[in-house]
C-alpha cells in the first residue's frame, strides 16, 4: 500500500521569504502523481501543484514549486515569496496512475506566515 | 471556485440517525470521489463512482453507502450516526473514465456534526 508522510506538522516563514515543505512517499509503482493541496481556514481543499511520475521536469505554478527526486521518493514544495494568504495546512498527496483512483493523503503541514 | 458543489455547508444531528450529503461535480466531470477528514483519522478515501456505477471502495462503514444518478450528483448517505462520524466530507471530481489518471478537484465540504 502506498503511504505519504510529512514529517513538519508545522512551519512558519516571514513574509516574503522563502520555505519549503517536505514529503516523502512509498510505492513499488513506478507511474503516479503527486499533489500539493492547500486547505486555509475556509477549510476548501485547493490545487496547488502536480507532478507527473514519469516527468523528469519539476512543476511550477507561479511562486510555487516542487523539488521531485524520484529515486529518494521525495516531493517537496517550495513557496517563494510568501504571502499572507499563504498561511494554511499543506497536504501532499499521490495517486496511481492506473487502477485504484483514490488519492493517499499525508497528515499535512500547518504553515504559518509572519508579517 | 472549483466548480464541484456541496450541500448542506453544515448539519448537525443527534446520534442514531441518518443524514444525506449531496454533492455536484464540475460541468463534464464523469468521475465523483467522497472523503473524509477528520481528526484523529486525517483525509481518508470513501468512494468513487464513475459514470453513475460504483468504481472504487476504501475505508468506508457499512453504515455509509453512496450513489451517482443520472445527472451525475452524487449523494453520500450517513446512518446509525455515531459521535466518530463527525468530520468533514468532501466531494471531489474528475473527468475519469480514461485510462490515466486525472486531477481531482474539491468541493467546499459538509461539516458534519453528530450530538
Amino acid at each position: 500500500a502506498q503511504t505519504v508522510t510529512q514529517s513538519q506538522p508545522e512551519m512558519s516563514v516571514q513574509e516574503a521569504e522563502t520555505v519549503t515543505l517536505s514529503c516523502t512517499y512509498d510505492t513499488s509503482e513506478s507511474d503516479y502523481y503527486l499533489f500539493w493541496y492547500k486547505q486555509p481556514p475556509s477549510r476548501q481543499m485547493i490545487l496547488v501543484i502536480r507532478q507527473e511520475a514519469y516527468k523528469q521536469q519539476n512543476a511550477t505554478e507561479n511562486r510555487f514549486s516542487v523539488n521531485f527526486q524520484k529515486a529518494a521518493k521525495s516531493f517537496s514544495l517550495k513557496i517563494s515569496d510568501s504571502q499572507l494568504g499563504d498561511a494554511a495546512m499543506y497536504f501532499c498527496a499521490y495517486i496511481s496512475n492506473f487502477g485504484n483512483e483514490k488519492l493517499t493523503f499525508g497528515t499535512g503541514t500547518r504553515l504559518t506566515i509572519i508579517p | 471556485d472549483s466548480g464541484v458543489t456541496q450541500t448542506p455547508k453544515h448539519l448537525i444531528t443527534a446520534t442514531g440517525q441518518r443524514v444525506t450529503l449531496r454533492c455536484s461535480p464540475r460541468s463534464g466531470d464523469l468521475s465523483v470521489y467522497w472523503y473524509q477528514q477528520s481528526l484523529d483519522q486525517g483525509l481518508q478515501f470513501l468512494i468513487q463512482y464513475y459514470n453513475g456505477e460504483e468504481r472504487a471502495k476504501g475505508n468506508i462503514l457499512e453504515r455509509f453507502s453512496a450513489q451517482q444518478f443520472p445527472d451525475l450528483h452524487s449523494e453520500l448517505n450517513l446512518s446509525s450516526l455515531e459521535l466518530g462520524d463527525s468530520a468533514l466530507y468532501f466531494c471531489a471530481s474528475s473527468s475519469g473514465g480514461g485510462p490515466y489518471t486525472d486531477t481531482q478537484y474539491f468541493g467546499p465540504g459538509t461539516r458534519l456534526t453528530v450530538l
